[in-house]
């Protein structure tokens, strides 16, 4: 049981390049979130979804999409990534909604 | 503006004494709160949480403490141990409706337990 997966672990961007993180989780969760955290501050919410095929925006989604097209999995997409968007990057699944249960993050530079 | 306040950056505490985290809060209508634990370069991961109907709730070494009439929450930690040096990170629940819960973190506390 490896419980809540991040690809990859760091990358380096150039402004204006694009791609796409990958969370998976293995244990049947409806819920599924990424956060954000940059230095000196808590987790922020991107993007969630409450089931396969839903998404809904957080507190922070601009610059960001994510598709969930299978239960297991929770994409987060940059299009044109930017120097803001430099942080790390935290993918979470919950069976209820409150308890969450996250990975161990992407390291995302954007230079 | 910040709805979950830590106002503690640090909190340094010797082996075997208890360390209190102290986190508030604005919203009246936050339905769950939940203390989280975080090591450097890992996930965080969750450690205890309570209901907004109750004002208590105990696992192990840790209790949370809910006053609702002061919007205040604690984490206590007894006895304090070396491994539990990390940041701890308060959050607040709200139900959104459709089946959609937000968590709203806190900005963390450092505990670091003197040996």
């Amino acid at each position: 049981n490896a419980g809540v997966t991040q690809t990859p672990k760091f990358r380096v961007l150039k402004t204006g390049q694009s791609m796409t993180l990958l969370c998976a989780q293995d244990m049947n969760h409806e819920y599924m979130y990424w956060y954000r955290q940059d230095p000196g501050m808590g987790l922020r919410l991107i993007h969630y979804s409450v089931g396969e095929g839903t998404t809904a925006k957080g507190e922070v989604p601009d610059g960001y999409n994510v598709s969930r097209l299978k239960k297991q999995n929770f994409l987060l997409g940059l299009e044109s990534a930017a120097p803001s968007q430099t942080s790390v990057y935290f993918c979470a699944s919950s069976p209820t909604g409150y308890e969450q249960y996250f990975g161990p993050g992407t390291r995302l530079t954007v230079t | 503006d910040q709805q979950v306040k830590q106002n503690s950056p640090s909190l340094s505490v010797q082996e075997g004494r208890i360390s209190i985290l102290n986190c508030d809060y604005t919203n009246s209508m936050f339905d769950y709160f939940l203390w989280y634990k975080k090591y450097p370069a890992e996930g965080p991961t969750f450690l205890i949480s309570i209901s907004s109907i109750k004002d208590k709730n105990e696992d192990g070494r840790f209790t949370v403490f809910l006053n609702k009439s002061a919007k205040h929450l604690s984490l206590h930690i007894v006895p304090s141990q070396p491994g539990d040096s990390a940041v701890y990170f308060c959050a607040a629940s709200l139900y959104s409706g459709a089946g959609s819960y937000q968590l709203t973190f806190g900005k963390g506390t450092k505990l670091s337990v003197i040996p």
